[in-house]
């Protein structure tokens, strides 16, 4: 079956440009999460969805960063006013509930802040 | 807070040669424990997990892993690797009544000829 999805696979953007990336889970699945994946931090946690309960967003690191979740299915990490720190892979991983302790992961979405 | 040490950034190896890939963590809570591969320019696979029981977890493409809580670590094994084994592997932590996965810093295998 399909996998976890996410585009656009690679983003260039100019520095304090905002930008949108797009994450579809694998269908089924209620839990969502955003990591990120970077030369200097390594992967760390984003956030996480679950259902309609509120999103755990502890591990933003910043406003400038936000993430919405429609219908259960589709989720948009957008960061605002990028900055050249916020380059990264950005990973989005779905798993079929938060007691299912498999996480699916898609192929990632390469952002370059110039 | 739970933290992951992979002890060996990289690890080259002959092709048939056995690896093993260190992993250790910190927690004072029970934990579960995975292990992810990660082939270039694509997402995260997953290549075993130990939950509870059996203390030795066997995954995909012939690896396992042994979990030691004594020694908290999860190291993992292939007695015999493939050219196509070459790729970076993270070692994930989890608390058990948690959700996210702390991930350690990861190891590149590189396999030779």
């Amino acid at each position: 079956g399909a996998g976890v999805s996410q585009s656009p696979s690679n983003k260039v953007t100019e520095k304090g440009k905002d930008v949108e990336l797009r994450c579809d889970p694998i269908s089924g699945h209620t839990a969502l999460y955003w990591y990120r994946q970077s030369l200097g931090q390594g992967l760390e946690f984003l956030i996480y969805f679950q259902g309609n309960s509120a999103p755990d967003k502890s591990g933003l690191p910043s406003d400038r960063f936000s993430a919405e979740r429609t219908g259960g299915s589709v989720s948009t990490l957008t960061i605002q006013r990028t900055q050249q720190e916020d380059s990264a892979v950005y990973l989005c991983a779905s798993s079929l509930d938060e007691r299912v302790y498999e996480q699916y992961f898609g192929p990632g979405t390469r952002l370059t802040v110039t | 807070a739970q933290s992951v040490t992979q002890l060996d950034s990289q690890v080259p190896v002959f092709e048939e040669a056995p690896v093993e890939l260190r992993c250790n963590y910190s927690s004072s809570v029970s934990v579960y424990l995975f292990w992810y591969v990660q082939y270039p320019n694509q997402g995260l696979q997953l290549l075993l997990k130990y939950l509870s029981g059996s203390t030795l977890v066997k995954g995909i493409n012939g690896f396992e892993a042994e979990f030691n809580k004594s020694q908290t670590s999860f190291h993992l094994r292939k007695p015999s690797v493939h050219i196509s084994d070459t790729a970076e592997y993270f070692c994930a932590v989890t608390r058990s009544n948690d959700y996210k996965l702390s991930f350690g810093a990861g190891t590149t295998v590189t396999v030779r000829a």
